[in-house]
């Protein structure tokens, strides 16, 4: 299957910095990629759809200068969660519907973040 | 939008049981439903998939069917064994092919 390559994998950061996590689709290209938060036991909560050269769809809720989300190449999509304070801690992970199979979504490994 | 409900929330079987999980959908249009499996710390893993047009689908010891009149498909695993144990997800796309989740079932399987 497609792989979807996501890092870092687990970040520690203190309260007031900003983290940058990487979403690399490494054997397709995705126009379009999902981003999703999970909290501990609970589902995949969408956070905003990334849009290749475009801006990025957020769903409601998520405040967009708070997760910004950058979709510069057909292959790279970025989260940033700026100003990073401790009700932010959690597990993202990226997705993508892969080219060939356009049904079937792929995820990366997620990013543990956890904001002292 | 697509709205798609899991249940149960928690299942407790002994090894060698069946387990069954059910989700429901509210949009007509969704026309593809996966199920994930999630093991702590780790990315969902695509499991099984259905399509509208298929009424069942297996793969040893996993099946999917699909009601589409009733809007409810079920992930159905037999003989279970210790390591089915994770966290099942089932989705559907909806007419806008975001994928919506469901909540989760959390699967224990007991030695």
């Amino acid at each position: 299957g497609a792989v979807v390559s996501q890092h870092p994998s687990r970040v520690i950061c203190k309260s007031g910095t900003s983290v940058k996590i990487e979403c690399r689709s490494l054997d397709f290209q995705a126009t379009t990629m999902f981003w999703y938060r999970q909290f501990p036991k609970k589902s995949l909560m969408l956070m905003a759809t990334s849009n290749e050269g475009s801006k990025a769809t957020y769903e409601q809720g998520v405040e967009k200068d708070k997760f910004l989300i950058n979709h510069a190449s057909l292959t790279l999509s970025t989260l940033t969660v700026t100003s990073a304070h401790p009700e932010d801690s959690s597990f993202y992970i990226c997705s993508a519907y892969a080219g060939t199979d356009g049904e079937k979504l792929f995820f990366g490994s997620g990013t543990q973040l956890s904001v002292l | 939008g697509e709205n798609v409900e899991q249940h149960p929330s928690t299942l407790s079987v002994q090894e060698g049981d069946s387990a069954v999980i059910k989700c429901t959908y509210s949009d007509s249009a969704s026309n593809y439903f996966p199920w994930y499996k999630q093991e702590l710390g780790k990315r969902p893993q695509l499991i099984i998939d259905i399509r509208s047009n298929v009424g069942e689908k297996k793969d040893q010891r996993i099946a999917v069917t699909l009601n589409k009149t009733a809007k409810h498909f079920s992930l159905h695993i037999t003989e279970t064994q210790p390591e089915d144990s994770a966290v099942y997800f089932c989705a559907a796309p909806g007419g806008s092919y975001i994928p919506t989740f469901g909540r989760g079932t959390s699967l224990i399987v007991h030695p």
